[in-house]
């Protein structure tokens, strides 16, 4: 039973360049949400998708945008790309309206603004 | 606004050694409280969770938390602590996230474990 799936592990951009990451969710699994994660930090809330729809967003700008597809998997976009976009984007999945759904996390996508 | 406070940054201990990492959150309602690991290059890995109930709980890799409403307060301990514990540690509350589903975390900023031998 695969876990969480992020593609790809590692990424280097340019200031002002757009990126796409990408995650697949836990067999059974029917939300995702995504986290940033700076070095030496915890992650931070950035959105959830259920349903294939944006239902709850964090303090971030709106160039981060995401989808979710009927699969359930889901991209996560950043447009415009700044030098402190450069973190660890961790995605986690989850089943059921109750708060005691677990997450689970994928290892996440390291990404680099240079 | 809730929040979750780690105020060890960096700790070590020696094999075999016991183990106590702190956490204090701030939430206005009842607190859903986990404590996560996370290795280098890795995501993160559910070590505990505490909903209601037992205020003490017990988790993988034979940690316990407990849980003091009064204190504020989501303890991470470990009575001895082995080679492969190194690792950062996040302790989160989930806030309920009314128009989805399931529940968002607030994150501690961490606290990194070293293990000298």
């Amino acid at each position: 039973d695969a876990g969480v799936t992020q593609s790809p592990t590692h990424l280097i951009k340019t200031r002002g360049q757009q990126v796409t990451l990408r995650c697949s969710p836990k067999s059974g699994h029917d939300t995702v949400s995504w986290y940033q994660q700076a070095l030496g930090q915890g992650p931070q809330f950035i959105f959830q998708y259920y349903e294939e729809e944006e239902r709850q967003r964090g303090n971030f700008p709106d160039r981060f945008s995401g989808h979710q597809f009927p699969n359930y998997s889901s991209e996560l976009n950043v447009n415009a790309l700044l030098l402190g976009d450069s973190a660890l984007y961790l995605c986690a999945s989850s089943f059921g309206d109750r708060v005691n759904s677990p997450l689970h996390f994928g290892n996440g996508t390291r990404l680099t603004v240079t | 606004a809730q929040s979750v406070t780690q105020p060890d940054i960096h700790i070590t201990v020696s094999e075999g050694a016991s183990l106590e990492l702190r956490c204090n959150y701030s939430y206005g309602a009842t607190p859903y409280l986990f404590w996560y690991v996370q290795s280098p290059g890795q995501g993160l890995q559910l070590l505990l969770k505490y909903f209601s109930g037992d205020t003490l709980v017990q988790g993988i890799k034979g940690f316990e938390a407990e849980f003091k409403r009064s204190q504020s307060s989501f303890n991470l301990r470990k009575p001895s602590v082995h080679w492969s514990d190194a690792a950062e540690y996040f302790c989160a509350v989930g806030v309920r996230i009314t128009t989805g589903r399931a529940q968002k975390l607030v994150f501690g900023q961490g606290t990194r474990l070293t293990i000298n031998p």
